[in-house]
């Protein structure tokens, strides 16, 4: 089993409209959690850190559930520079240099 | 402040030959990783260096495959005798030697094996 798995989509949305998928990774040990971006096979950025509670930041939604072992990302108010591969990425207290992602999501924002 | 800078951006190598990627991570960085991201999959940790040291390599193939970062210029990834499979891009990444564990990633090395 993938450490962290993901729905490769595509999602093809409409501007303004809200996207939403998740990710599920298999270790519970896990104890961090982030959302990378990822346009056209460039470099990974960080989008945003997942936090227990949840957490927000701007358009974009994290939630993270522990007993199930997901993360979801949610993007209101879609706009065209959305469109991007979405990374999910967690990593262990035990190496926590090590960043395990998924393979991406593909988010495609049409006007 | 640069970035983390990678060089080249496009390799081509015959099989056989070897690949040489460089990584000079963000300026007051000291801890660099390489990650290999093969298409349609997502990056995969190769190794975890710092200064003169390798901290971990467990995601590096046990053959051919060689990395390093001396006291003075850039953290290198050494691919030898290169196979059509090595094709991948090659991303490092660079963080601070304490506090914000954050990784800064480079543009990458797209190395193409013919």
């Amino acid at each position: 089993r993938k450490e962290v798995e993901q729905d490769p989509g595509p999602f093809n949305v409409p501007e303004g409209a809200t996207v939403a998928f998740n990710c599920t990774y298999s270790n519970s040990a896990s104890q961090s959690f982030f959302w990378y971006r990822q346009d056209c096979r460039k470099e990974p950025k960080l989008l945003m850190s997942v936090y227990s509670s949840g957490n927000e930041d701007g358009r974009f939604t994290a939630q993270l559930n522990r007993a199930s072992q997901y993360i979801s990302l949610l993007i209101r108010d879609s706009k065209l520079s959305d469109s991007a591969t979405y990374l999910c990425v967690v990593n262990l207290p035990s190496n926590d240099y090590k960043l395990s992602f998924g393979a991406g999501t593909t988010v495609t924002v049409r006007a | 402040n640069a970035g983390v800078m990678q060089n080249p951006r496009h390799l081509v190598r015959r099989r056989g030959q070897e690949a040489r990627l460089r990584c000079s991570p963000m300026k007051g960085h000291s801890h660099v990783y390489w990650y290999r991201q093969l298409p349609e999959e997502g990056l995969k940790f190769m190794v975890y260096l710092q200064k003169e040291n390798i901290i971990d390599e467990s995601g590096m193939p046990k053959e051919r495959f060689s990395a390093e970062f001396p006291k003075e210029g850039p953290s290198i990834l050494r691919i030898q005798q290169v196979v059509r499979g090595d094709s991948a891009a090659y991303f490092c990444a660079s963080s601070p030697a304490s506090g914000d564990r954050e990784q800064y990633f480079g543009p990458g090395t797209r190395l193409t094996v013919t």
